[in-house]
């Protein structure tokens, strides 16, 4: 079984400041982990993966995630938020060499004031 | 870059029509998916496909049915339209291994 955790409906920051967007997991086996982003009316949008190697994957857009084993985690961080990051974020998990179907998280509403 | 293509961005029909929802993927990809989005539920899985006429059912199946006879395209057919069917459809295509999805625009389909 497979599962994606993200803890925060939405998250609040100023521009100019980091940001970071939760995701947890559990999985049976090694993970293949992924960040998506969706503007209004859109579908969603591929950020960044992580597969195996290094726990710092950087992504399109500035964005990047960390890896975490030991916490099952994989939170999405840009280190200096703009007001066009204000998105949809959505945290998927499949398992390497299991089913072809990821398992998406709930989705993080980002919001960057000015 | 791969293109995933949904043949209608907004779409409105009645109660009770048979409604028909493409997706075109142009990347030779083996896998196809159909989600519906809803606020709060995120996204939903209603029909996988791994092949040409091959399809798996995902969570939410009943009232739906999917088509793909050719392997760039696969339909999503509701058999008899329900207002609690009004939602955003989403498609996306993937290949096989550690590959992201690819998404198309979504329909939005509303149901009067």
């Amino acid at each position: 079984a497979q599962s994606v955790a993200q803890p925060e409906d939405q998250v609040n920051v100023a521009e100019g400041n980091p940001l970071t967007v939760k995701c947890t997991y559990s999985v049976s086996g090694n993970p293949y982990l992924f960040w998506y982003v969706q503007y209004p009316n859109r579908g969603l949008q591929f950020l960044l993966k992580y597969i195996t190697g290094d726990n710092l994957v950087k992504g399109s857009y500035g964005f990047e995630a960390e890896f975490n084993k030991s916490q099952t985690s994989f939170h999405l961080k840009k280190p200096s938020a703009l007001v066009s990051d204000s998105a949809l974020y959505f945290c998927a998990v499949r398992v390497s060499g299991g089913s072809y179907i990821p398992t998406f998280g709930r989705g993080t509403s980002l919001i960057v004031h000015p | 870059d791969v293109k995933v293509t949904q043949s209608s961005r907004y779409l409105v029909k009645r109660t009770g029509e048979k409604v028909f929802l493409e997706c075109v993927q142009d990347m030779d990809h083996e896998n196809m998916f159909w989600y519906r989005q809803d606020p709060g539920l995120g996204l939903r899985l209603i029909y996988f496909s791994y092949d040409v006429k091959m399809k798996e059912k995902g969570d939410i199946p009943e009232g739906y049915s999917v088509s793909r006879e050719k392997k760039e395209r696969f339909s999503l057919i509701l058999e008899s339209a329900s207002t609690n069917q009004t939602s955003m459809y989403l498609c996306a295509s993937s290949s096989e291994g550690y590959q992201p999805q690819h998404f198309g625009d979504g329909t939005r389909l509303s149901i009067l």
